[in-house]
């Protein structure tokens, strides 16, 4: 069974940093493109950031670029997301998803978030 | 520019059919879109992968009560004999040089 599972979530301060972690069992990680997705309080689903197999491609929303940074480890099978230079805007709800197929597709699993509260 | 509309609210009775819909933008016609589901508090969950000819993939364990249909830009999701875990928020997303997800429809279940 496929499963994604986020955690690192939590309050921090404007400015601040946090690292989040997504932990991707019953498949193996390193064949497919992986993305992050948020949802602020009571609002719809934004793409933030994506990677591809090995890494060496990443590409990030407008909103995050120069801040957050996208990670993989695939001997863990974990998917990361360093977020740097907080603000209140990026309280949200973060999700990891998988890439159906390489590059631009759709997500055919997604793990149950991490709520992310920015906040003095 | 690719955009989804989706209407904000929809509604149908316990047992009842209800036809959700998500409208791509001029000159995007023959995009694919991706159908997900978010019951309330979880996560979203793949439905249906949905291309322009009306063909779809669906994802694992969603019941043959899901399916889907296209004409021209827009891109249908049918849910039948509704029940009450049907109720949730209903996301469609396409993907071009970018991710695109709709506004989301709220699904009430009656």
């Amino acid at each position: 069974e496929v499963q994604l599972v986020e955690s690192g979530g939590g309050l921090v301060q404007p400015g601040g940093s946090l690292r989040l972690s997504c932990a991707a069992s019953g498949f193996t990680l390193g064949t497919y493109w992986m993305h992050w997705v948020r949802q602020a309080p009571g609002k719809g689903l934004v793409w933030v950031s994506r990677i591809n197999i090995d890494g060496s491609g990443k590409t990030y929303a407008d909103s995050v670029r120069g801040r957050f940074t996208i990670s993989r480890d695939n001997a863990k099978n974990t998917l990361y997301l360093q977020m740097n230079s907080l603000r209140v805007e990026d309280t949200a709800v973060y999700y990891c998803a998988r890439g159906n197929n390489s590059g631009w597709y759709y997500f055919d699993y997604w793990g149950q978030g991490t709520l992310v509260t920015v906040s003095s | 520019q690719l955009v989804l509309t989706q209407s904000p609210s929809a509604s149908a009775s316990l047992g009842a059919s209800v036809k959700l819909t998500c409208t791509l933008s001029s000159g995007h016609s023959s995009y694919a879109i991706a159908w997900h589901q978010q019951q309330p508090e979880k996560g979203p969950r793949y439905v249906m992968k949905l291309n322009s000819d009306g063909s779809h993939t669906k994802g694992d364990g969603i019941p043959d009560r899901f399916s889907g249909y296209s004409s021209g830009a827009e891109r249908y999701l049918t849910i039948s004999s509704l029940q009450s875990e049907d109720e949730a928020d209903y996301y469609c997303q396409t993907w071009g040089t970018g991710i695109v997800f709709g506004g989301g429809t709220k699904l009430t279940v009656l």
